[in-house]
């Protein structure tokens, strides 16, 4: 089956700082990419996606590229900032309409 | 209505109670998901509607049912509630089921079952 690992938190980093959230998966098939993002106390929002192999995906700052050869999608952001503190879900879609998630990574970014 | 909403926003429930969790979408969209999120855990998918008179199975669909009349409404049903469906419950939409597609949560209901 399908299978999304993420890496595991919580992260802290200091505002301005460089994140990478590594995200690599198994599927069969070729499926689309995404990463949400879950503020406390509410549902998931799409951050960026990704539906084809070289594509690159972004969005406030956050960037993440599909790369087949590795089976990855690692989320990437230059200099994160207090407000992106949130959970981090890597996820994969298959055109059979389901869907994998990963386990979801805390990050806390401090003043 | 914008968007997806859940009802309720929390419960708690006896053991042996059955419960019914709603959702509602006002995109017209064609696909609707029901996920628990438990810590540690993500999200696993409970069941699925492709449209409106269908639905499937999940990764972790035992103990619950669900039912998709219309495109608008898909409720969750817990016929029988255990302690182990203790869980934040999101409910999703999206536009198909295609791959490409993102989905579009709600809020969440948060449900405790003693």
């Amino acid at each position: 089956g399908n299978s999304v690992t993420q890496m595991e938190g919580p992260v802290t980093l200091s505002e301005e700082a460089f994140l990478t959230i590594n995200c690599t998966y198994t599927a069969t098939g070729y499926p689309s990419l995404f990463w949400y993002v879950q503020y406390p106390g509410e549902g998931l929002q799409l951050l960026l996606k990704a539906t084809k192999a070289d594509d690159k995906g972004s969005n406030k700052g956050f960037e993440a590229t599909y790369r087949k050869e590795t089976t990855s999608f690692h989320l990437e952001k230059g200099s994160v900032q207090v407000s992106d503190s949130a959970v981090y879900f890597c996820a994969l879609y298959t055109n059979a309409g389901k869907s994998t998630f990963g386990d979801g990574t805390t990050l806390t970014v401090k003043p | 209505i914008a968007g997806i909403t859940q009802a309720p926003t929390s419960q708690i429930l006896a053991a042996g109670r059955r419960m019914t969790l709603r959702c509602t979408q006002d995109m017209r969209h064609n696909a609707m998901y029901w996920y628990r999120q438990d810590l540690g855990l993500g999200l696993r998918l409970i069941h699925y509607s492709n449209t409106a008179g269908t639905t499937g199975k999940g990764e972790v669909p035992d103990g619950y049912s669900v039912s998709r009349a219309n495109t608008d409404d898909f409720p969750l049903t817990l016929a029988s509630a255990v302690p182990s469906q203790t869980s934040v419950y999101f409910c999703a939409s999206s536009l198909t089921s295609g791959g490409a597609n993102e989905q579009f949560f709600g809020p969440g209901t948060r449900l405790t079952v003693l």
